[in-house]
């Protein structure tokens, strides 16, 4: 069985800090997806990682994807209160047929 | 916007009722997905159609089911409603051979 595991739960912050947010498995996933998601929103995607070790930088946003392909990080700089939200790691598995697990999320707030 | 609908945006029930959920997928996108996101948790996925058959389900009763019609939009239908099954209902939608996914808004059940 597929799990996600995504630390920390809550994060609590002052603007201009940095953070990153950690989701980890013990399966290998053939991409992985970050979303935010506002209260009562759909979740909505920031980026889509789909090689071990690649990297991919969003403005001030950076994703890493783990070189077997079991976890990903995501990174804030300096961030903003604009940045506030659910953060949801989900992986994706199988071939065609994709199904797709998802992380507890990751609740970050940032203070101004 | 992800354009990926859902109808309604918000329901309430009471115990032993049935509903019926809507979702309208993006253009070109044959594969829907539906997830059920309980208050400060991760979507935990229900099942995925493809071309009108079902083709992927996760760990949920048979009370919920499902449709998708030949334009690609989709049901979910859900009987005997239980208090636990509210809330935040997601679908999702995609092309088969690629492996990012649009969410909707969600539609957010409340069951008395």
């Amino acid at each position: 069985t597929q799990l996600l595991e995504q630390s920390p739960q809550f994060l609590s912050i002052q603007e201009g800090e940095n953070l990153t947010v950690y989701c980890n498995s013990s399966s290998v996933f053939s991409s992985l997806q970050w979303y935010r998601q506002e209260p009562g929103e759909g979740p909505v995607l920031l980026v889509t990682v789909v090689t071990g070790g690649e990297v991919k930088k969003l403005k001030r946003l950076t994703f890493q994807f783990g070189d077997a392909r079991k976890d990903s990080s995501l990174h804030i700089t300096a961030a903003q209160p604009g940045d506030t939200g659910l953060y949801l790691c989900a992986g994706a598995f199988g071939s065609g047929t994709y199904k797709y697990i998802f992380g507890t999320g990751t609740r970050l707030k940032v203070l101004a | 916007e992800t354009g990926v609908t859902q109808s309604p945006t918000h329901l309430i029930k009471t115990r032993g009722q049935q509903v019926t959920l809507r979702c309208s997928s993006q253009s070109g996108h044959n594969t829907v997905s539906w997830y059920q996101q309980a208050l400060g948790q991760g979507p935990q996925f229900i099942f995925q159609y493809y071309r009108e058959e079902e083709n992927g389900r996760g760990n949920f009763p048979p009370r919920f089911s499902g449709l998708q019609f030949p334009n690609y939009s989709s049901e979910l239908n859900v009987n005997a409603l239980e208090l636990d099954d509210s809330a935040l209902y997601l679908c999702a939608s995609r092309s088969r051979d690629q492996e990012t996914q649009y969410f909707g808004p969600g539609t957010r059940l409340l069951v008395l």
